[in-house]
């Protein structure tokens, strides 16, 4: 595709209820990022992908958060049972190089989620 | 650990040079800087990888000082398209993917 789409653009989502956001890369992109963004704040990394395999996941905040790519291409992050924290804008980005942290993120729009 | 960005604001006029810095506590293996615009996903605007080298994208252009484990983002001529946040990335070299950011420098261009 012509970039990094997202979606759901916006969720809202009562606290307790479970969610899944989708990244679609763009086409043979290798690595893949989730970062979690609030109001303010920088990007904050979540987990980071190399084709279908997590090579990090140290800044998932807690074992309700979960992401895949089974397949090398798009992504899912799931947010089990959500709380009001877990409200803010999750952003995907993907890479051509296959260490993703040295070229260039192609960023998605991002999904706000908001807990009520 | 996040880098630190300065300032965390800027007012310019039209045609104003502006500098924005990122420092780190630890060493760095690469930098890189975004622009995002309200509402809208960061923009790759440049990376720098250790060896002091410094880069340019028309009138923006950073530097990279690894021994200092600092960055600096050089606006000049500023227009009013360069408003936004501008943020840093920072990679380690010890892990294969993950960047940690700044929490970004609000740069406001007014006519």
């Amino acid at each position: 595709g012509a970039g990094v789409s997202q979606s759901p653009r916006y969720k809202v989502a009562k606290r307790g209820q479970d969610v899944a956001l989708r990244c679609d890369p763009i086409s043979g992109h290798v690595s893949l990022f989730w970062y979690q963004q609030a109001l303010g704040q920088g990007p904050e990394f979540l987990t980071y992908f190399q084709n279908e395999a997590q090579l990090d996941k140290s800044g998932l905040p807690s074992d309700r958060f979960f992401a895949e790519r089974p397949e090398g291409s798009v992504s899912t992050l799931k947010i089990q049972r959500t709380q009001q924290e877990d409200s803010a804008v999750y952003l995907c980005a993907s890479s051509l190089n296959p260490r993703g942290g040295l070229s260039e993120q192609y960023f998605g729009p991002g999904t706000r989620l908001t807990v009520t | 650990q996040q880098p630190v960005q300065s300032p965390q604001a800027v007012i310019l006029r039209e045609g104003e040079d502006a500098v924005i810095n990122c420092s780190s506590s630890k060493a760095l293996y690469s930098v890189h800087w975004y622009r995002q615009k309200h509402g809208e996903a960061p923009v790759f605007l440049m990376i720098l990888l250790k060896g002091g080298e410094q880069k340019g994208h028309e009138k923006i252009s950073a530097s990279f000082n690894e021994k200092k484990q600092q960055s600096s983002l050089y606006l000049t001529a500023s227009q009013l398209s360069y408003s936004g946040t501008y943020f840093c990335g920072t990679e380690r070299g010890t892990n294969a993917g993950k960047s940690t950011f700044g929490d970004g420098t609000t740069l406001t261009v007014k006519p």
